[in-house]
């Protein structure tokens, strides 16, 4: 089965730095991946999609890149503010069964 | 606000009950999907439907059932319920087009509570 999987330990940073997370994908690759931002007792928010053909993708503050060698997407969100601190769900596309990785938390302190 | 709306917001119920949580989707948007949320689960896709018909099932048990109506607002039933049900229960809609994994509008979703 396909499966997403993301660093299950949050992630604490100083407000200005840069955060990385990491979403890392089992077998074929997914033609998209998604991520989704998730607060507390809420519903996701999408944020941005990467094609498998794109190696980058921007948005503002927010960067995506997809590496089919390695088999994963990184997620980088820079100038951090503590506004960010929330969990971060990577979601692989492109098939009938949507998957969702169990999320990263960021915690950004000001 | 994503458009997509959710009710009841919360339910509290007994073991053994049955409850229907409905979800009306985005305006155009012809695909619903149902997720369950556990702390210790995460996301898990339970079902979706296209235009009023069932296109993808995953980990959904045979108590929990689903559908899509003409109006193409949906409905998860779930029966003899269990203590371990409990939990956030999302629907979210997306527009035609893409096979299922395009972008997804999710509601506010319902607090289920067994006791």
């Amino acid at each position: 089965s396909q499966k997403i999987e993301q660093n299950s330990e949050a992630l604490n940073i100083q407000e200005g730095k840069t955060a990385t997370l990491t979403c890392n994908y089992t077998n074929y690759s997914p033609a998209y991946l998604q991520w989704y931002r998730q607060d507390p007792g809420r519903g996701p928010v999408f944020l941005l999609l990467i094609r498998e053909n794109e190696k980058e993708k921007r948005k503002e503050r927010l960067k995506v890149t997809f590496d089919t060698t390695l088999k994963q997407s990184l997620f980088h969100i820079t100038a951090s503010q503590p506004a960010d601190s929330a969990t971060y769900l990577c979601a692989r596309g492109g098939s009938y069964i949507p998957t969702f990785g169990r999320g990263t938390s960021l915690i950004v302190h000001p | 606000d994503s458009g997509v709306t959710q009710t009841p917001k919360h339910l509290i119920t007994a073991t053994g009950q049955r409850v229907t949580l409905r979800c009306s989707p985005r305006s155009g948007d012809l695909s619903v999907y149902w997720y369950q949320q556990s702390l210790d689960q995460g996301l898990q896709f339970l079902i979706q439907y296209y235009n009023g018909e069932e296109r993808a099932k995953g980990n959904i048990l045979e108590r929990f059932s689903a559908q899509q109506f003409p109006d193409l607002h949906s409905e998860l039933n779930l029966s003899s319920l269990e203590l371990g049900d409990s939990a956030l229960y999302f629907c979210a809609s997306s527009a035609p087009g893409l096979a299922g994994g395009d972008t997804q509008y999710f509601g506010p979703g319902t607090r289920l509570t067994v006791l």
